[in-house]
């Protein structure tokens, strides 16, 4: 069964601590992107990674930043946590097609709840 | 810039009532892809359809039933007989080809027994 695995469901942190979420892809998937969800806002796109150290600023990337060092592990890191960023962080990932990417499905992580105080 | 709007929040029904989840997209694009994910309560958002934008027929699969018109720019989705496993967020999205999956904000839909 085809997976993306977020290391952490449920995480507390105090305001100014570095928090890193980890995802990890088992579908040697070339495209991976880290959401968040909020209510009433759905998902928006937080940064994502094309590739083996490439990445991409997506629509809300201020107070975030990614690594990708790995095929398969995507990180999110949170310099300093702030309490506006408590808020559900979803992984995904999806292959790169040949005839149109954006037609591709995307395979969502079962999130990481995060909570800033 | 492409828009997703969901415009019910929240939808509740009884078990075996029929509910339609409304989506209306914008894009300037001719060319885009349509979706709907579920995400249970157990969180993980599940792909349900894709549709492209040249393929305006209807789809039904089992319960589920989606409704493409270009002319209003929507992407209808209808559970017929709801089970109260259907009770989940509901998200529709576009993307026009590149890295960018729009998501619209989601209905919550609880069916109740």
């Amino acid at each position: 069964d085809v997976k993306v695995t977020q290391s952490s469901r449920y995480l507390v942190k105090r305001t100014g601590e570095k928090v890193f979420l980890e995802c990890v892809q088992d579908m040697d998937h070339e495209n991976m992107f880290w959401y968040r969800q909020d209510p009433g806002l759905g998902l928006r796109l937080i940064y994502f990674s094309y590739d083996v150290k490439m990445k991409e600023k997506g629509d809300i990337p201020e107070g975030y930043s990614v690594s990708r060092e790995k095929k398969e592990r995507f990180s999110l890191i949170l310099e300093s946590a702030s309490t506006n960023q408590t808020s559900m962080y979803l992984c995904a990932s999806r292959e790169t097609g040949t005839a149109s990417t954006g037609a591709n499905v995307l395979t969502f992580g079962a999130g990481s709840r995060l909570t800033v105080l | 810039a492409q828009k997703v709007t969901q415009a019910q929040t929240e939808i509740s029904v009884v078990e075996k009532e029929d509910v339609t989840l409304d989506c209306v997209y914008e894009t300037r694009d001719t060319t885009y892809y349509l979706f709907w994910y579920k995400q249970p309560p157990s969180g993980e958002l599940v792909f349900l359809i894709r549709r492209n934008s040249f393929d305006e027929q209807n789809e039904i699969s089992g319960r589920y039933s989606w409704n493409f018109q270009k002319s209003t720019s929507s992407f209808n989705f209808t559970i017929t007989a709801s089970q109260v496993v259907d009770s989940a967020v509901y998200f529709c999205a576009t993307n026009t080809g590149g890295f960018k999956t729009i998501f619209g904000a989601g209905t919550r839909l609880f069916v109740k027994a």
